[in-house]
């Protein structure tokens, strides 16, 4: 069965360091997303890409993020000056429709660590 | 603006046993599409279904199933015969008008015991 990986699992940075998170979506699939979980808390929304741009995004989406699809099957999230509160799971999802009932399929996240 | 509510932080019980997670949401869209995530020890986030809001009608599978009530805003989710491999934080989640963000809960820890 096809599923949305990311790599790495676990990233640890400095403060200050740029990171770049990666996704693989499924192959078919149109919309891509990037959510976040701070430890202990519920998702958040970060960002939603379709057709090479943004097409929605959070307060949380500030000038420090940014989303790529550089080829025809990576989709990342670069955080450009990490701080310690970007400390958390990272989740790339996608969805195979542009309908907003579409489900989201989540790959396993990249968690997050900066110290 | 959207809201999905989990008063249960967590709730433990004995296997075999029925538990139901409650989950409240706020709209002002007439359409809205809601969701249960599974997230087990392990960290991903498993769909477990999807429910309109035009489509009240309860749904089962298996030993899972969903009660969806507008008149409530409620869309509660029941395991029956609860096994240890049901323990996981369980999310519900709300897509609501236009919007294709995922609005999710803050989450119920359940915690079957053997």
């Amino acid at each position: 069965e096809p599923e949305v990986t990311q790599t790495p699992s676990h990233q640890v940075t400095q403060m200050g360091q740029e990171v770049i998170l990666r996704c693989v979506p499924i192959s078919n699939h149109l919309y891509f997303y990037w959510y976040r979980q701070i430890l202990g808390q519920k998702v958040e929304f970060l960002v939603s890409f379709y057709n090479n741009e943004i097409s929605e995004k959070s307060e949380i989406f500030d000038d420090q993020f940014s989303v790529e699809r550089p080829d025809g099957s990576n989709f990342t999230l670069k955080i450009r000056s990490t701080k310690l509160e970007d400390s958390a799971m990272y989740f790339c999802a996608s969805s195979d429709g542009l309908a907003s009932y579409y489900e989201q399929y989540f790959g396993p996240g990249t968690r997050l660590t900066v110290t | 603006a959207q809201k999905v509510t989990q008063a249960q932080t967590e709730i433990s019980v004995v296997e075999k046993e029925d538990v139901t997670l409650d989950c409240v949401y706020e709209t002002r869209d007439t359409t809205y599409y809601l969701f249960w995530y599974k997230q087990p020890p392990s960290g991903e986030l498993v769909f477990l279904i999807r429910r309109n809001s035009f489509d009240e009608q309860n749904e089962i599978s298996g030993r899972y199933s969903w009660n969806f009530q507008k008149s409530t805003s409620s869309f509660n989710f029941t395991i029956t015969a609860s096994q240890v491999v049901d323990s996981a934080v369980y999310f519900c989640a709300l897509v609501s008008g236009s919007a294709r963000q995922l609005t999710f809960g803050s989450g119920t820890q359940l915690t079957v015991l053997p």
